[in-house]
Order: C-alpha cells, then structure tokens, then sequence
C-alpha cells in the first residue's frame, strides 16, 4: 500500500506570497493532520480534516488555512509569506475510527521563504 | 495547557548498549503515546504506541512503559545498531472515541549508535 505522498517537496518563495501545499493520504485513510516543524519550535499541529471539513485547529495565524477534497486529499494554503514561516511541512493520515488512533507521516515539503 | 517535555535532548551510546529516552506529559485526559524516528531528509515514522490502559508494550528490541500517576512514558532501545542512529520524537493526544485527535510532541532526541 502506497504511504502519504506530499507535493511539492521542495519550494523557494518570496515574502508576501503565497504557496499551496498538497497531501495525498494513505489509500482509505479520511484523516489528514498538518504539522509544522522548525528547530526551534519543534513539531506543532497546525490542523486536522476529515469528510472535508475542519475537526481540529492548532495556535497558527489566520494566514494558514486548509482544506480537504472528496477523495480525502488535503492542501494547506499560507498566504502573505513571512521569513518565519520557513519549515518542514509535515501532513499525516489516519483512518480516524473507534479504536484507531496512529497516525503516519509524508516526507514533508520543505518550504524555504526569502 | 498541553505541553510533553523529552529528556534527554542528545544520547549517544556503543552499539550493543541500551538507549532509554524519557517523557512527561501534563494533560491528564492524554491517552495515547507514539513514538517516532525521524531520519535526516524523511518524514516522522510511527515506531511503537501505547494506550493508557496498558502500562507496558514490547516489539523486538524496542519498549514502551507507561505510567499514568506520574505522568511519564519511555522509550527502550536495547541492543542498539548504527542504523537506530536518528532523532526520536515522543507525543501525546487525548482521543475521543471516534476522533484521532492532535498530538503534541516533545523536543525530540538525537540518538547516536556508535560502531
């Protein structure tokens, strides 16, 4: 079975732009997790979707936003880029049920803001 | 609020040792504990799990222990190989019955096997 596949892996943007970042679950999965991870913040939830709608947010500004399609596909969307915004984005996918509760992760797309 | 420290924050040991990594949780309704490994260029790889209504799990040379008054799980590597060389990250999320939940993460350990 094919694990989450995060596009693209690697991006360089500008400040004050904005970039869309995309995460395919594992086949079945309905759950899509984002986390974002820097070295000194470390892992941080930014939010969770499943049956396209919202079920869980973290401590992140308005500018990031998200959202997920019928085949449980996910993007994350930042806009007005900061330098800070720099990191490893991260998405995870669950099967999200009674009795499942592990989560596991894509390669991450490194997002690099100049 | 919710916060899970790790210690420590670097281990180094000879391969063929043991490798204990420990963490504390603060959110008493927590209920779920991954541990993952995260290798240079890759994404967090779930390694071992424990729920709250089990004190210990074993898979090979690895262990978790939970203990659910004192707040504290650990991880137990034993006989360490050079490729366990990676950053370990342990997490904690409290799960409703049908909802997976966020998981918070400690600051991770680097653990270095020496040949």
């Amino acid at each position: 079975k094919a694990g989450v596949t995060q596009t693209p892996r690697y991006l360089i943007k500008t400040r004050g732009q904005q970039v869309t970042l995309s995460c395919s679950p594992i086949s079945g999965h309905r759950s899509v997790s984002w986390y974002q991870q820097t070295p000194g913040q470390g892992l941080q939830f930014l939010f969770e979707y499943f049956s396209e709608t919202q079920r869980n947010k973290g401590n992140f500004p308005g500018r990031f936003s998200g959202r997920q399609f019928s085949n449980s596909r996910s993007e994350m969307n930042v806009s007005t880029l900061e330098l800070g915004d720099s990191a490893l984005y991260l998405c995870a996918s669950s099967l999200r049920g009674q009795g499942t509760y592990e989560q596991y992760f894509g390669p991450g797309t490194r997002l690099t803001v100049t | 609020g919710e916060n899970v420290e790790q210690h420590p924050s670097t281990l180094s040991v000879q391969e063929g040792d043991s490798a204990v990594i420990k963490c504390t949780y603060s959110d008493s309704a927590s209920n779920y504990f991954p541990w993952y490994k995260q290798e240079l260029g890759k994404g967090p790889q779930l390694i071992i799990d424990i729920r709250s209504n089990v004190g210990e799990k074993k898979d090979q040379r690895i262990a978790v222990t939970l203990n659910k008054t004192a707040k504290h799980f650990s991880l137990h590597i034993t006989e360490t190989q050079p490729e366990d060389s990676a950053v370990y990250f342990c997490a904690a999320s409290s799960v409703p019955s049908s909802n997976t939940g966020k998981l918070i993460f400690g600051q991770g350990t680097t653990l270095q096997v020496k040949p």
